[in-house]
């Protein structure tokens, strides 16, 4: 129930093109749900993130859609440039009392072709 | 501002010898993470501390893994006695718990080889 299943486990794109990775929970008990992005050789890094009470958040190129009812939520990058080539991470805030421990998925290796 | 600091940034061990990892978070942060990713595993948390205090250290995968944080401004990671599989790359994140979002500041991670 801790879960956070994250697809697919890589994806290639074309310059230009959409690129979409998916992610789903079971605990409702979830609040939070923000998504990182990790270059090589460097740590994660937030890259933009959703509150269950919204359905979309747009920041540039990048767009978290939620859909709470489906407990899924997807990320979509836009215009997909080779500098967005990376691992991106789905993951969801366990709001438990004191314990607000972030819920992992287990990434998405994007390579975007030039 | 400084961002999370690790060291050391990579580390070559044998098998049975101590490692300790060093994390300095960012001033002002009151959460602490310690996680450990890996290609098979991904990214595991380990440890997590809340105002110095341990809250959730579920992840820890046995007695050899160790974490402190004496202050709000230092923690470390200790294996011992350290074992092939526990190579891996360690990072450490604070956040400000609390505030809108919570965001986890990763720092650049201790690159650990057992041999």
């Amino acid at each position: 129930q801790q879960q956070v299943k994250q697809s697919p486990q890589s994806l290639i794109v074309q310059k230009g093109g959409i690129s979409i990775i998916n992610c789903a929970y079971e605990n409702t008990a979830f609040d939070y749900f923000p998504w990182y992005q990790q270059f090589p050789g460097k740590g994660p890094a937030l890259l933009i993130a959703i509150r269950p009470d919204v359905s979309e958040k747009k920041e540039g190129r990048f767009t978290i859609s939620f859909n709470k009812s489906a407990k899924q939520f997807s990320l979509h990058i836009m215009d997909s440039q080779p500098g967005d080539s990376a691992t991106y991470f789905c993951a969801a805030t366990l709001n438990a009392g004191n314990n607000r421990k972030l819920i992992w998925g287990l990434g998405t290796s994007l390579a975007v072709n030039p | 501002d400084a961002g999370v600091i690790q060291s050391p940034r990579h580390e070559v061990t044998e098998m049975g010898q101590e490692v300790t990892l060093r994390c300095k978070p960012i001033s002002g942060h009151n959460s602490l993470f310690w996680y450990r990713q890996t290609m098979m595993r991904g990214l595991e948390l380990l440890i997590y501390f809340n105002n110095n205090v341990p809250i959730d250290d579920s992840g820890m995968p046995e007695d050899r893994f160790s974490a402190k944080m004496p202050n709000a401004s230092f923690s470390t990671l200790k294996i011992q006695p350290s074992e092939p599989r526990d190579s891996a790359v360690y990072f450490c994140a604070s956040s400000r718990q609390g505030a809108s979002g919570e965001t986890q500041y990763f720092g650049p991670g201790t690159r650990l080889l057992v041999l």
